[in-house]
């Protein structure tokens, strides 16, 4: 069900940026505003950071932001912390439904 | 606070068939335009949506599972059930229910319960 595309890993030192892609097709990302990320620490359940492409999630720290361009949506980590190692997952509204997944993310800090 | 907690045996015989259930506190399950959904994820891999159903009723499931699923809500318990059929070792993971408060499109889970494992051997 992997139908949207992240790259394996990336990394980045304490107080860089960082940015994780998310690809899909016009009939998902491309198609409409509805995509959400989640982050996952080890043996933990996802936490939802990012919904409906750029709003955070009540709580989530402002070092989190969301865009979307065409078939493609991104997640930032700015001022990456020790604590932002994790996995982080994308997901979007499909009109095949209802939902694709990305097979997701893990984030190194270095 | 919403809270959200899986519970159910953590080993399954292969041909049998899987019972989770979700029970949630801090919210009704019939109320407010919430679907109710379960998610597994096998160890070292990504997450799986299975299905949900949403408090009038209406139920989607994952076409790749769907012939095996069934998921129902139990609103004088307030928690909602997975039931997964003719199991195999492929379906061994850690399951997760959680809450969509995307009212339908939007893939908003805003609240997740802490997980069960669940092993299928014999």
């Amino acid at each position: 069900q992997s139908a949207l595309t992240q790259p394996a890993s990336v990394s980045g030192s304490p107080g860089q940026s960082i940015t994780i892609s998310c690809t899909g097709t016009s009939s998902d990302i491309g198609g409409y505003k509805y995509v959400s990320w989640y982050q996952q620490h080890p043996g933990k359940a996802p936490k939802l950071l990012i919904y409906e492409v750029s709003n955070r999630s009540s709580g989530v720290s402002n070092r989190f932001s969301g865009s979307k361009s065409g078939n493609t949506a991104s997640l930032t980590i700015s001022g990456l912390q020790a604590e932002d190692e994790a996995h982080y997952y994308c997901i979007s509204y499909t009109n095949s439904g209802p939902w694709v997944f990305g097979g997701g993310t893990k984030v190194t800090v270095l | 606070q919403v809270q959200l907690q899986e519970s159910g045996p953590g080993l399954v015989q292969p041909s049998q068939t899987l019972s989770l259930t979700c029970t949630v506190s801090g919210a009704s399950i019939s109320s407010g335009n919430y679907y109710w959904s379960w998610f597994r994820q096998p160890a070292g891999k990504g997450l799986e949506w299975i299905g949900r159903i949403h408090a009038g009723g209406n139920s989607n499931y994952n076409p790749s599972l769907k012939s095996r699923v069934t998921i129902s809500l139990d609103t004088s318990n307030n928690h909602f059930s997975l039931k997964l059929s003719s199991v195999t070792a492929a379906d061994t993971a850690v399951y997760y229910c959680a809450r969509d408060s995307g009212g339908g499109s939007s893939p908003y889970m805003d609240v997740w319960g802490k997980g069960t494992t669940v092993t299928v051997s014999s």
